[in-house]
Order: C-alpha cells, then sequence, then structure tokens
C-alpha cells in the first residue's frame, strides 16, 4: 500500500520569500511522485512530476521538487513567492504501470503575505 | 482544462434521489477517474476506467457506480443520495495512467 504525508495545513510566506511545501510519502516499489496546484473553484493542475532518472524536477510557474529516496521525501520549492502562488498544492504517489491507482496527500494551504 | 467538461458543474437535491454525472473528454484518453474531495481528506479515488466498458474500484466505492460506453463518456451514479455524498466530484483523465489531467469539478449537495 502506498500513502503521502503532507504535514500541516497551512502555511505562510511573504512575498518574496522561499517557499518549501513538505512531502513524505510510503511505497513498496519505487514510486511516481506529482505535486499538484490547485486554485480556487477549479480543478487540480499538475505542477510537475518525478519517474524516473534525474531526481532534480523542475515544474511550471518556477517550482520544483527533489526526489530523496533515503528520505522518502519528494519536498516542494521555489525561491521566491509571488501573491498568485496562493493556492492548495497536493502531493501525489503511484506505482509504476498504466493501471496503478494515484494517492493523494491531503493537501496544504499556500497563503502569500504582501 | 485538457478537453475535459463536468456536468453539471453544481447540483443541489435531496437525499434519497438518484444523481448522474457527466465527464466528457475530447482527447481519446483511455483512462478515465472519479475523485472525491473532501477537507482533510485531499482527493478520493472512487471509480476508473481503463477502456468502453472496462471499469474497476477505488478507495471509496460504496454507493457509487459507473458506466462507460463510450471512450468520451464517463458517468457517475449515485443509486440513492445520502448526505454523506455531499462533496466535490473530480473527473481525471489520462493518455498512459500517469499523469492524470483534471476537470474543473461539480459541486454536489445533498440535503
Amino acid at each position: 500500500a502506498q500513502s503521502v504525508t503532507q504535514l500541516g495545513s497551512h502555511v505562510s510566506v511573504s512575498e518574496g520569500a522561499l517557499v518549501l511545501l513538505r512531502c513524505n510519502y510510503s511505497s513498496s516499489v519505487p514510486p511516481y511522485l506529482f505535486w499538484y496546484v490547485q486554485y480556487p473553484n477549479q480543478g487540480l493542475q499538475l505542477l510537475l512530476k518525478y519517474t524516473t532518472g534525474a531526481t532534480l524536477v523542475k515544474g511550471i510557474n518556477g517550482f520544483e521538487a527533489e526526489f530523496k529516496k533515503s528520505e522518502t521525501s519528494f519536498h516542494l520549492t521555489k525561491p521566491s513567492a509571488h501573491m498568485s502562488d496562493a493556492a492548495e498544492y497536493f502531493c501525489a504517489v503511484s506505482e509504476a504501470g498504466a493501471n496503478s491507482k494515484l494517492t493523494f496527500g491531503k493537501g496544504i494551504t499556500l497563503s502569500v503575505r504582501p | 482544462d485538457a478537453g475535459i467538461t463536468q456536468s453539471p458543474r453544481h447540483k443541489v437535491t435531496e437525499t434519497g434521489t438518484p444523481v448522474t454525472l457527466r465527464c466528457h473528454q475530447t482527447e481519446n484518453h483511455r483512462y478515465m477517474y472519479w475523485y472525491r474531495q473532501d477537507p482533510g481528506h485531499g482527493l478520493r479515488l472512487i471509480h476508473y476506467s481503463y477502456g468502453v466498458k472496462d471499469t474497476d474500484k477505488g478507495e471509496v466505492s460504496d454507493g457509487y457506480s459507473v458506466s462507460r460506453s463510450k471512450t468520451e463518456d464517463f458517468l457517475l451514479t449515485l443509486e440513492s443520495a445520502t448526505s454523506s455524498q455531499t462533496s466535490v466530484y473530480f473527473c481525471a483523465i489520462s493518455e498512459s495512467g500517469q499523469p492524470q489531467h483534471f476537470g474543473d469539478g461539480t459541486r454536489l449537495s445533498i440535503l
């Protein structure tokens, strides 16, 4: 069985500050890992994904994440927060394979202070 | 987004009534999914489809059924709606299983 832990439900940063959203996963096989963003009243949008290869993954809107197998982590970072980054962020894990299911964390809300 | 249309976008109904939500895609993707989103739970998989007439249960399938008679349409039915099924429902599609692309959701209230 696979699972995702996103500690805390809310993170607040100042505009221009570093954004760090934590994600730890549990999987019995090598995982595929994803970060999604959800803006109010919208669906989820894929930010970035890790499947195989380079462990540092770059996504849209200046976000990146690093897969650390030894720490079972896939934390999301952005060097400088922008007001438009305020949203809910979900980490998700799946196993390799077409019929594998996506398991989501509970999500974390990012607020950006002016 | 990604050629996915969910209908209706909002619905209010009463306990005990049947409800059908529709997901329509224009991408010709093989895989389609239904999730529900509830505060503190993230998204949880209800049912998914890996082809026409091929469906399987997800994590929270009790009280829900699905049908897929055409590649482009995936229907989610609540046979007899209960208040615990009040939620936001999302459809997702995928060409190969991962990644998944999501629709804008249906907000369902059951009174």
